[in-house]
């Protein structure tokens, strides 16, 4: 079955600790997406990759870091310089991202700082 | 400046009570209204696309409706297991063709 899997879909992260956070989708969708939920709130973009080898930043990168080194795969950092990195981080992706499609999203991976 | 508003912010029925979810938009240049289901702890999933003002789209219980400044999702004789949050999604033709997201509706059906 086609869609996007991401990974873990609990992560814990210490005070000054990177982590990443893993999403790989089969449906070879040229665009990618990441988006952070926090309640009561609409999904606020964080970085999005048009291709292979390029991403550009979203509303809120400042403390995230991401690749596109292969079609299938767009990880996510969080770096400790995200001073309030507790959230629900979804990835997805579409055909085209100038394109008027429709996104698909995985399932997300809750992050907590302990 | 773009954006999206979703109204109610929660909305509790009975099952076989109908009712509308409402998504107010503020955009330069539509390209996309996109509606979504989520459930708790999970990712958004795709109900519906509209490209255009008049535009309508069905899907068993639910009919998204589009006007040049807000959407209606009708839920129609809800069951529980409608009970979601509903995710009411812009695309601009500015900004990069970004995609705005609303808060959400939470919808609740009680049997």
């Amino acid at each position: 079955d086609g869609g996007i899997t991401q990974s873990p879909k609990y992560l814990f992260r210490k005070e000054g600790q990177n982590v990443t956070l893993s999403c790989e989708q089969n449906l070879n969708h040229d665009a990618m997406y990441w988006y952070r939920q926090d309640p009561g709130q609409g999904l606020r973009l964080i970085y999005y990759s048009q291709i292979v080898n390029d991403f550009q930043k979203g509303d809120i990168a400042e403390g995230y870091s991401v690749s596109r080194e292969k079609k299938e795969s767009f990880p996510l950092t969080v770096t400790s310089a995200q001073k309030n990195p507790t959230a629900f981080y979804l990835c997805a992706s579409s055909e085209s991202h100038r394109r008027r499609t429709e996104a698909f999203f995985g399932q997300g991976t809750r992050l907590t700082v302990v | 400046e773009d954006q999206v508003t979703q109204s109610p912010e929660a909305l509790r029925l009975q099952e076989g009570e109908s009712s509308s979810l409402n998504c107010s938009y503020t955009v330069s240049g539509l390209r996309g209204l996109f509606w979504y289901r989520q459930d708790p702890g999970k990712g958004p999933e795709f109900l519906f696309t509209l490209y255009s003002a008049g535009e309508e789209k069905e899907k068993e219980r639910l009919k998204a409706t589009l006007t040049k400044k807000e959407s209606f999702l009708h839920i129609t004789a809800p069951k529980p297991e409608d009970s979601a949050t509903y995710l009411c999604a812009v695309r601009s033709n500015t900004g990069g063709f970004k995609t705005i997201f609303g808060a959400g509706t939470r919808l609740f059906v009680k049997a």
